[in-house]
């Protein structure tokens, strides 16, 4: 058990819907990271926020967004849903942040979006 | 993009043989870190290694790095039923995030 965990566990969209999906994080760590896992392939890196701002983001469009909270809760928006968004969505949160290293990060169950 | 590559894609063995896996990656690395996978749930960090370190142990696993090669093992040693898992290596390039590899799927047969 990491003390992170996600919420839902399994969603079911059609095309062109929104979804936010949330995730709470270990207390005292202040950077969270979301990625997204299609079947058959490894985690791919969406953004990260360190102390509510973003701090990186990876290869993903706008209508992929997210906030931060100070209670350790963040949240990963999805506009305009397409059928490739179908996928396992993971949060990890790590007590370390700002530094440029990315260090162990504690993963959530992860929510499976299934978009039809 | 995935930065790593692990090798073997399937490994399947019996249970007390060892497990052995590799990575590949392409740039200069802060740190590589293993990873299991159960089922397509969330991932349970292993091991960290840094890029000034040549080798880590922790209980039944052992992780090598050579940076001039670019590329981590990781070795599951009397392996069991329980290690039944994908395994995957991502590595820390200094930009806030870690790139993982597609992963090794492990059977482990009692």
């Amino acid at each position: 058990e990491t003390g992170v965990t996600q919420s839902p566990t399994h969603l079911i969209k059609t095309r062109g819907q929104q979804v936010t999906l949330r995730c709470s994080s270990q207390s005292g760590h202040n950077t969270v990271s979301w990625y997204q896992q299609a079947l058959g392939q490894g985690p791919q890196f969406i953004f990260q926020y360190y102390r509510e701002e973003e701090n990186g983001r990876g290869n993903f469009p706008p209508r992929f967004s997210g906030l931060q909270f100070p209670n350790y809760s963040s949240e990963l928006n999805v506009n305009a849903l397409e059928l490739d968004d179908s996928a396992l969505y993971l949060c990890a949160s790590s007590p370390t942040g700002g530094t440029g290293s990315t260090d162990t990060q504690y993963f959530g169950p992860g929510t499976r979006l299934t978009v039809l | 993009s995935q930065q790593g590559e692990e090798d073997p894609q399937a490994l399947s063995i019996q249970e007390g043989e060892n497990a052995t896996m590799n990575c590949s990656y392409k740039t200069s690395i802060n740190n590589l870190q293993w990873y299991r996978q159960n089922s397509g749930r969330g991932l349970v960090h292993l091991i960290l290694i840094r890029s000034n370190e040549r080798e880590k142990h922790s209980g039944r696993l052992r992780v090598t790095l050579d940076t001039s090669k670019k590329s981590s093992s990781l070795l599951i040693t009397a392996s069991r039923a329980a290690d039944t898992a994908s395994y995957f290596c991502a590595t820390d390039a200094g930009s806030e995030k870690l790139v993982f590899g597609k992963g090794t799927k492990l059977t482990v047969n009692p």
